[in-house]
């Protein structure tokens, strides 16, 4: 079975700081996808960025980049320049192949993530 | 235009009662699932339906019955509701296959139950 783990509850940054969020996973499958979803107070899930386990290149959207680590079964996001908006809840999360018609999405335990002004 | 929609966002009631929510997506997607997240903020999928069919159910009690009228709506019913349920339900769809894979999610329900 698919686990995903994040070993940090929480995680404390100064604003305009960096701060890296660790992941790991654990599968069998080949092919899969591997997403970061930001829930603030508002309990909104909303995708953080995404990545694709056959692309060797790390994903990268604005701020937000992540570090896959495909061997080692690792995926960790890392926040630059850090914002006030970005204190949340932070989700790793694995999907098997959309070949697949169930494309259950196994999420991680979740990192706290408040930014200090 | 809100692409994934549940109501109510709050919802309260008592032990033993039945109780419905609703979700619907506007995006065309194929697959739409229930989660449940916990009060720990722990999130694990209850339900999947492909194009209306019953695709995953998690080992969910069977007092928790959903129901898809077409592949635009899935709605969740809870029968004699518990204390233990109460928590955040998140409806959420996703395409079939393509370059647009992951979930989109609503905005979640809050169940409280007394």
């Amino acid at each position: 079975a698919q686990t995903v783990t994040q070993s940090q509850p929480e995680m404390s940054v100064q604003e305009a700081e960096t701060v890296t969020l660790s992941c790991t996973y654990d599968t069998s499958e080949n092919n899969y996808y591997l997403f970061w979803y930001k829930q603030p107070p508002s309990r909104q899930m909303i995708l953080v960025i995404r990545q694709e386990a056959y692309k060797q290149q790390n994903a990268t959207e604005n701020r937000f980049s992540v570090n896959f680590q495909k061997a080692a079964k690792s995926f960790s996001l890392k926040i630059s320049d850090s914002q006030l908006g970005d204190t949340a809840m932070y989700f790793c999360a694995f999907m098997t192949s959309w070949m697949d018609s169930s494309y259950k999405l196994i999420f991680g335990s979740g990192t706290r993530l408040l930014v200090r002004p | 235009d809100t692409a994934v929609s549940q109501t109510p966002k709050y919802l309260v009631t008592q032990m033993g009662n039945d109780k419905s929510i609703k979700c619907e997506q506007n995006l065309g997607h194929d697959t739409m699932y229930w989660y449940k997240q916990d009060s720990k903020k722990f999130l694990k999928i209850m339900f999947s339906y492909n194009n209306k069919e019953l695709i995953i159910n998690e080992t969910v009690p069977n007092r928790f019955s959903p129901k898809s009228p077409d592949k635009a709506h899935l709605n969740l019913h809870i029968n004699s509701l518990e204390l233990g349920d109460s928590a955040v339900y998140f409806c959420a769809s996703s395409p079939t296959g393509g370059d647009d894979y992951g979930y989109t999610f609503g905005s979640g329900t809050r169940l409280t139950v007394v």
